[in-house]
């Protein structure tokens, strides 16, 4: 499976964006890019999930660099409730991966009030 | 409705104990799979079930064995605990087929936190 790389923690101050960033430099053209985050004390919960273009949804946006070697997940306006660890996961479309999903350590990110 | 459910949140037990663990989805999705997160957090697929079929075993010892009596349900029974498999085990399940998409997102559950003493 290729590999993620990101940051073991970031802050932010509520209301401010976030912008979580992943390097995947060995994606492959048919690996999709998705985001979990764990709240603490819960299971982990999905985010977003591209794989070319970049992509919005009611929790958060993803911007996809546009050679693929990496992506950022963008929280528009931080609150409290989005202290979590953050995941930043690869799926193949083929093979043989059935949906599993790897995480790695993930970014723990902390919001100031 | 509870969309992923799992019984029971606690558990624990001594050595060398059998015990079973239950996971139940409401989502009508047919794949179905079992984590464990150890105490330093790290999140590990241990099967999956796609449509009561298992589909990925990942070297997980085989006092470890999963049952499907349908879609809907996944449970995970252990046999002979050992202190090392203490740990917080998460039921997930989503709608998707083997080989496919890779776009299909999973619902995980709240998680039982089995401790082993």
């Amino acid at each position: 499976d290729a590999k993620t790389t990101q940051p073991n923690s970031m802050e932010s101050n509520e209301e401010e964006p976030v912008h979580l960033p992943c390097n995947h430099s060995t994606i492959s053209g048919t690996d999709y890019i998705h985001w979990y985050r764990q709240l603490p004390s819960q299971g982990p919960e999905y985010v977003i999930h591209g794989l070319t273009s970049n992509v919005n949804n009611r929790m958060a946006s993803l911007a996809i660099a546009e050679d693929r070697k990496s992506s950022t997940l963008i929280l528009h306006r931080a609150t409290l409730r989005d202290a979590a660890v953050y995941y930043c996961i690869l799926i193949n479309a083929g093979g043989t991966s059935y949906g599993k999903l790897t995480f790695g350590q993930g970014t723990i990110l902390t919001v100031h009030p | 409705d509870t969309a992923v459910s799992q019984t029971p949140k606690y558990l624990v037990t001594q050595m060398g104990n059998d015990k079973s663990i239950k996971c139940e989805q409401n989502l009508g999705h047919d794949t179905m799979y079992w984590y464990k997160q150890d105490s330093k957090k790290f999140l590990k697929i241990m099967f999956s079930y796609n449509n009561k079929e298992l589909i990925i075993n990942e070297t997980v010892p085989n006092r470890f064995s999963p049952k499907s009596p349908d879609k809907a349900h996944l449970n995970l029974h252990i046999n002979s605990l050992e202190l090392g498999d203490s740990a917080v085990y998460f039921c997930a399940s989503s709608q998707g087929h083997p080989g496919g998409g890779g776009s299909y997102e999973q619902y995980f559950g709240p998680g039982t936190r089995l401790t082993v003493t």
